[in-house]
């Protein structure tokens, strides 16, 4: 059975700190890997999709890379915003069509 | 694109009455959609999986009998609490997937307080 952890559970930094967040899976053989925002009381926003045969992802501010032989991936954020601050959540999927396995999210707050 | 809504945003009901809530993909089709449940400070839990067409899939632990789904056409699902107590309070979020796409699209969700 998949299971995905996220280190930390919540991170506090000062605005313009480049951080890292962190997602691990217990087994390796994954389709994709996604990174979503959740903003309190809101939906999922999707920040980046990594498909297995890929190593990274870049979206503005974001980069997301995947290694997927130590069952990691990493959602780098560079020079934070009050604006970043919300739960961020990993989430894998196993094979084409099957469910996502959501990770317990990281709670980031970005400090003016 | 790729918009999914939910209605109603926030429902407040008293115990033993049944609550629907509506996801619908506002600008495509879609084959599969999912309903989670979140409690606070929690991750996702996936309650279920529905197609267009057929009966949904339920994850074990989750009573069929009591949370009832309908997904009759490629836009529209519906999930109904039926006889809601106080501990089916909770943040339901629904997401769609497209037919030949691998991602999936949230809903804002729909925050249930059974009184």
């Amino acid at each position: 059975k998949q299971e995905v952890t996220q280190i930390p559970a919540a991170l506090s930094v000062p605005e313009g700190e480049n951080l890292v967040l962190n997602c691990s899976f217990t087994d390796s053989a994954i389709y994709n890997l996604q990174w979503f925002r959740q903003d309190p009381g809101k939906g999922l926003t999707s920040l980046l999709l990594i498909q297995s045969s890929q190593r990274e992802q870049t979206s503005g501010r974001l980069n997301a890379s995947l290694d997927k032989s130590s069952g990691r991936s990493t959602l780098y954020i560079a020079a934070s915003q009050p604006g970043d601050s919300a739960t961020y959540l990993c989430a894998v999927k196993v094979t084409s069509g099957s469910r996502l396995t959501f990770g317990e999210g990281t709670q980031l707050t970005v400090n003016p | 694109g790729a918009v999914v809504s939910q209605h109603p945003s926030w429902v407040i009901c008293k115990s033993g009455t049944s609550v629907k809530i509506e996801c619908r993909s506002l600008d495509f089709q879609a084959t599969t959609m999912f309903w989670y449940r979140q409690f606070p400070k929690q991750s996702l839990m996936l309650m279920a999986t529905s197609n267009e067409g057929s009966k949904a899939t339920y994850e074990q632990g989750v009573e069929k009998d009591k949370f009832l789904i309908n997904h009759a056409s490629l836009t529209l699902s519906t999930l109904t609490v039926t006889s809601a107590h106080p501990e089916d309070s909770s943040f339901y979020i629904c997401s769609a997937e497209p037919a030949l796409q691998e991602t999936q699209y949230f809903g804002p969700g729909t925050r249930l307080l059974v009184l």
